[in-house]
């Protein structure tokens, strides 16, 4: 078991549904990941907060929409999902913004979008 | 364009045997190296490496970084099945520091 802990651990869900993924740290950190990695792929950053703030977007689209609601949640509302993102979703946490600090990663949900 | 490059893509061993995992990077104003081990679910965090020529060690895993040459080796001797998993390397420029660019992993099977 890691100490980000991730909810749920499967979900399985048709393209009109809404959804949320959610995920939790008590290390302290500041600084919140979201991911999506495909099979035999690497992690691909989708979103990081910091302190609480959206600081990085890569382009998601709006069917994903991530919010922070204290230093140590952190959710990822689903809407309108469509087939190809179908993935394991990985939360990370670290210590804070430019701190030298690795990232810790949860276990994931891994998400079946029908 | 910022990239990590990992080889070989797997391996096989059997138990017993050191295996040495390769990692090279192209990344404008590096900050820093993590390998981490992936089995079924997260990555877990092994190492990260800042400076050029100092191991780091933690039992039978060991890693360096050659900034010079832009790449890190991660060594893992004596190997056992438990060791099985794949292998990701990922660097942090500065600037961007929340920002991880991962290399596509080794795939290690460690056989009886």
């Amino acid at each position: 078991d890691t100490e980000v802990t991730q909810t749920p651990k499967h979900l399985v869900m048709g393209m009109t549904n809404k959804k949320s993924l959610k995920c939790e740290q008590h290390m302290g950190h500041r600084a919140m990941y979201w991911y999506k990695q495909k099979a035999k792929k690497p992690p691909e950053l989708m979103f990081v907060y910091s302190y609480e703030k959206l600081s990085i977007n890569e382009s998601v689209p709006s069917r994903f929409s991530p919010e922070c609601p204290n230093s140590s949640l952190l959710n990822l509302h689903l809407h309108a999902l469509q087939p190809e993102d179908s993935a394991l979703y990985l939360c990370a946490s670290s210590q804070g913004s430019g701190l030298g600090q690795p990232q810790h990663f949860g276990d994931g949900t891994r998400l079946s979008i029908l | 364009e910022d990239k990590v490059v990992q080889s070989p893509l797997s391996l096989v061993v059997h138990e017993g045997d050191t295996v040495t995992l390769n990692c090279s990077y192209e990344v404008t104003n590096f900050r820093s190296l993590l390998w981490y081990k992936q089995e079924k679910k997260a990555p877990t965090f092994l190492f990260m490496l800042t400076s050029s020529g100092i191991e780091k060690k933690s039992g039978r895993l060991s890693s360096i970084l050659d900034k010079k040459e832009l790449f890190s080796i991660l060594n893992i001797t004596a190997t056992q099945t438990g060791d099985s998993a794949v292998y990701l390397c990922a660097v942090e420029a500065e600037g961007n520091t929340d920002k991880l660019i991962f290399g596509t992993g080794t795939r290690l099977q460690v056989f009886p």
